[in-house]
């Protein structure tokens, strides 16, 4: 089964900071996920990547395949966007995810 | 706009006690899912479904059972509720090769 680990734990940024979340996997993928928390418990889908890089405003999620490894990258961190990042890869075809424990974040004005 | 609800956004219920939680999706998703989310342990997955009337256990799925009678409702079920299934509970949906998940609100759920 794919182990998933995601570094740091926890971190605290001041407002502005550019922030990097990471995540490794064990065994290849046929794609990986990253999710988002908001304190509350609503969880929603940020990317979906299978190779490459994808941007979606302030956010920049990277993969590279190789060397079993994912970021996330905040540009221009708020107060908003502290929550619960979690990242989640699919083994192959339609299996469950795989989830990492998450990244707790928190971006002080 | 696509949406995974629950039936309850917290519920407490007492020991022994056999707990129902529904979950509705109106994506006309193959797949649902059951997870449980506690503190330093992330999601969880207890049971999983990929078509009406079929289930799959998954990683913890002791003490629990679930139903899918409908394509667009699993409910998940405790038989005799304990203390140490008070969770934070999460039910999803997704279709496509790389399983893309929406989630419902969750149901926070307290066994005295």
């Amino acid at each position: 089964k794919n182990e998933v680990e995601q570094s740091p734990q926890n971190l605290t940024a001041q407002e502005g900071e550019f922030i990097t979340i990471n995540c490794s996997y064990s065994v290849g993928i046929s794609a990986l996920h990253w999710l988002q928390q908001h304190p509350g418990g609503g969880i929603v889908s940020l990317f979906m990547l299978s190779s490459g890089k994808k941007k979606h405003g302030r956010l920049i999620a990277t993969i590279n395949i190789q060397e079993k490894h994912s970021s996330l990258h905040i540009t221009a961190s708020h107060p908003r966007d502290s929550a619960v990042y979690i990242c989640a890869v699919v083994n192959s075809g339609n299996t469950p995810l795989v989830f990492g424990k998450g990244t707790r974040l928190s971006v002080i004005a | 706009d696509v949406k995974v609800t629950q039936s309850s956004r917290y519920l407490v219920k007492r020991t022994g006690e056999k707990v129902f939680l529904e979950c509705v999706q109106d994506m006309d998703h193959e797949n649902m899912f059951w997870y449980r989310q506690d503190p330093g342990l992330g999601l969880r997955l207890i049971y999983f479904s990929y078509d009406v009337k079929m289930k799959e256990k998954g990683d913890i799925p002791e003490g629990y059972s679930v139903s899918r009678e409908k394509k667009e409702r699993f409910s998940l079920i405790l038989e005799s509720a304990s203390t140490n299934q008070t969770s934070m509970y999460l039910c999803a949906s997704s279709s496509g090769q790389y399983n893309e998940q929406f989630f419902g609100p969750g149901t926070r759920l307290t066994v005295l």
